[in-house]
């Protein structure tokens, strides 16, 4: 199985921040990675997918850069919404891996 | 409108059954592979099992074969997961979600979750 690793698991920002989560397979995914935000409570929304491709509704605050084994979600300048958990996926083998979260606080 | 309502779920005892529902409604429900996930209490979201549009095609998690089946009534646009000797480290919030046969293979739509508690 793709292991996906996240770093780091939590972090702690201030509205304004610029923040960078990254995600890394245990063998190359090509582009097939994708972003999810959850908030308490809710089901996951999904954000970017395939390493770079915004959905539609999403703040262009949010972006995704990388491919093979190494990737980075970026939030340009986070806002008050944005406070919840974020998970990368990956899509090219089953079975499909989740990374183990990266928790953004205040 | 495009959702899937999540339903079955409830507390059962260790070694127990139970079938979980999601229905699906305001998309053509056979264009879409059909998966669950799965959240324990506290913790990251886990895949579990797939099924391609037909039902002709299944795939699970390691964790979970040989006790849970999923299938699907494309006549009812309703997609199933059959969960059997349920122990507790089954009990978490149970998600549907839907990704488009030949599409960029993400989770687009989730359900809202149902819950399944394994306790005696």
């Amino acid at each position: 199985d793709i292991q996906m690793t996240q770093s780091p698991s939590s972090l702690s920002a201030s509205v304004g921040d610029r923040v960078t989560i990254t995600c890394r397979a245990s063998q190359t995914i090509t582009s097939y990675l994708n972003w999810y935000q959850q908030k308490p409570g809710k089901a996951p929304k999904l954000l970017i997918s395939t390493a770079s491709s915004v959905q539609g509704g999403v703040p262009s605050r949010f972006s995704g850069s990388g491919s093979g084994t190494d990737f980075t979600l970026t939030i340009s300048s986070l806002q008050p919404e944005d406070f919840a958990t974020y998970y990368c996926q990956q899509s090219y083998s089953p079975p499909w891996t989740f990374g183990q979260g990266t928790k953004v606080e205040i | 409108e495009v959702q899937l309502v999540e339903s079955g779920g409830g507390l059962v005892q260790p070694g127990g059954s139970l079938r979980l529902s999601c229905a699906a409604s305001g998309f053509t429900f056979s264009n879409y592979w059909m998966h669950w996930v799965r959240q324990a209490p506290g913790k990251g979201l886990v895949w579990v099992s797939r099924i391609n549009g037909d039902g002709s095609a299944t795939h699970y998690a390691d964790s979970v074969k040989g006790r849970l089946t999923i299938s699907r009534d494309n006549t009812q646009n309703t997609l199933y997961l059959q969960v059997n000797s349920l122990r507790a480290e089954d009990t978490a919030v149970y998600y549907c979600a839907r990704v488009l046969v030949g599409g960029t293979r993400d989770m687009d739509v989730w359900g809202q979750g149902t819950t399944v508690t394994v306790s005696s």
